[in-house]
């Protein structure tokens, strides 16, 4: 039980194009969930957190509106990399949580960004 | 500020030996730690957490660790390592529980056969 789900893997786009990133809770419904970002030989770092049907709350120094999140139901929430640049390449991880597991942060498998 | 710093980035044991791997955080408050390990295509898998009571706290595939308030540690171990248990992993502190994870920058482990 309790499978995040992320579509794509990995995804391939040209410089100034939009990107969009699913990620699913398969079997539970997620109060909230989570978006991170991994760089190289780094930590996770948290990018924003969405409530179902509620705007995200961003962390510091996350552009709201070059990452847009939506959450628009419990069991999906979506990040879009709007007019992508190289330096937005990395890797993508969510998280999603329910009230029934104690709030635990169950991830998703990460999607892998590059930008040309 | 709160922070998490794992020593080490890479770390190689044989297969059957000992395993510490090491955690500091630096928390004003009650600090809520957890250890996650992440396996290539695959999302991060909870292998323990510490909230409050025992310092000393056992997780899933054999791995325990142990909270030291004093020095500000949170150190992984497993007595007996196997090939399987090659992979990255995390330290990471909350806030208040599972909110607001802080992740450490990782600690990638490789098991010599």
């Amino acid at each position: 039980g309790a499978v995040v789900s992320q579509h794509p893997s990995w995804v391939i786009c040209k410089s100034g194009t939009s990107v969009k990133i699913e990620c699913r809770s398969l079997d539970f419904q997620a109060t909230t969930m989570f978006w991170y970002r991994q760089f190289p030989k780094q930590s996770l770092m948290l990018m924003a957190t969405s409530n179902e049907g509620s705007k995200a709350t961003y962390e510091q120094g996350v552009e709201k509106d070059k990452f847009l999140i939506n959450h628009a139901s419990l069991t999906l929430s979506t990040l879009t990399v709007t007019s992508a640049h190289p330096e937005d390449s990395s890797f993508y991880i969510c998280s999603a949580t329910t009230s029934g597991s104690g709030n635990e942060q169950f991830f998703g498998p990460g999607t892998r960004l590059t930008v040309l | 500020a709160q922070s998490v710093t794992q020593p080490d980035i890479h770390i190689t044991v044989s297969e059957g030996a000992s395993l510490e791997l090491r955690c500091n955080y630096s928390y004003g408050a009650t600090p809520y730690l957890f250890w996650y390990v992440q396996s290539p295509g695959q999302g991060l898998q909870l292998l323990l957490k510490y909230f409050s009571g025992d310092t000393l706290v056992q997780g899933i595939k054999g791995f325990e660790a142990e909270f030291k308030r004093s020095q500000s540690s949170f150190n992984l171990r497993k007595p007996s390592v196997h090939w399987s248990d090659a992979a990255e992993y995390f330290c990471a502190v909350g806030s208040g529980g599972y909110n607001k994870l802080i992740f450490g920058a990782g600690t990638r482990l490789a098991v010599h056969p």
